[in-house]
């Protein structure tokens, strides 16, 4: 089977902590996604990558990094948390666009919380 | 760019009505079309996909036909469950977007009531 795997369902950070949300896949996907989801705005698009220490930003990279030094692994880094990074965060992988199945697998989810 | 526009929720229906929730979209090319559903508390799972026109992806009940003349993939189910209840998710895989090509709608709320 498939799989996404996000390092935690739930999160509890403080206001300026340096935060790491890890996600890894067992596909050998090239493509993986960052999403935040929130109530009302739908899925955005964080950072994406598509290769090895390759990252490109999306919609809202604002207050955010990434880190892609292996296939398997994109992580999303939060430098100094604050509250209005409190969100749903939603990791994919996808195979590149013009391959057979292009469909994103996405993993369980973390609910990150900044106090 | 690419772009999926879906009726907003909450769609609130009760057990074995039928169920639409209408999906267009705006894409250069010949995108693939996927609905995703996100259960309570989990990420988003594929539901169904399709990948030219005229084709229609069917998983659990539920049916969607891309209709390439209207731009749409509209998804139903002929009759809905209380364990329907759900986000569902509709997104092009194309080659005008952002993100090597992965567009969402904003997705819809349903709720089923016993």
């Amino acid at each position: 089977d498939v799989k996404v795997t996000q390092s935690s369902r739930y999160l509890v950070k403080r206001t300026g902590e340096k935060v790491f949300l890890e996600c890894v896949q067992d596909m050998d996907h090239e493509n993986m996604f960052w999403y935040r989801q929130d109530p009302g705005l739908g899925l955005r698009l964080i950072y994406f990558s598509y290769d090895v220490k390759m990252k490109e930003k999306g919609d809202i990279p604002e207050g955010y990094s990434v880190s892609r030094e292996k296939k398997e692994r994109f992580s999303l880094i939060l430098e100094s948390a604050s509250t209005n990074q409190t969100s749903m965060y939603l990791c994919a992988s996808s195979l590149p666009v013009g391959t057979v199945n292009t469909e994103a697998f996405f993993g369980q989810g973390t609910r990150l919380t900044v106090v | 760019g690419d772009s999926v526009t879906q009726m907003e929720g909450p769609v609130t229906l009760s057990e074995e009505a039928f169920l639409t929730i209408n999906c267009t979209y705006t894409a250069t090319g010949y995108p693939s079309l996927f609905w995703y559903v996100q259960y309570p508390g989990e990420g988003l799972q594929l539901l169904l996909k399709a990948t030219k026109a005229d084709d229609k992806g069917s998983n659990k009940g539920f049916e969607a036909t891309y209709r390439k003349e209207t731009t749409s993939f509209h998804l139903e189910k002929g009759s809905v469950q209380v364990s329907d209840s759900a986000v569902y998710f509709c997104a092009l895989y194309g080659s005008g977007g952002g993100a090597d090509g992965l567009t969402f709608g904003k997705g819809t709320h349903l709720i089923i009531q016993p």
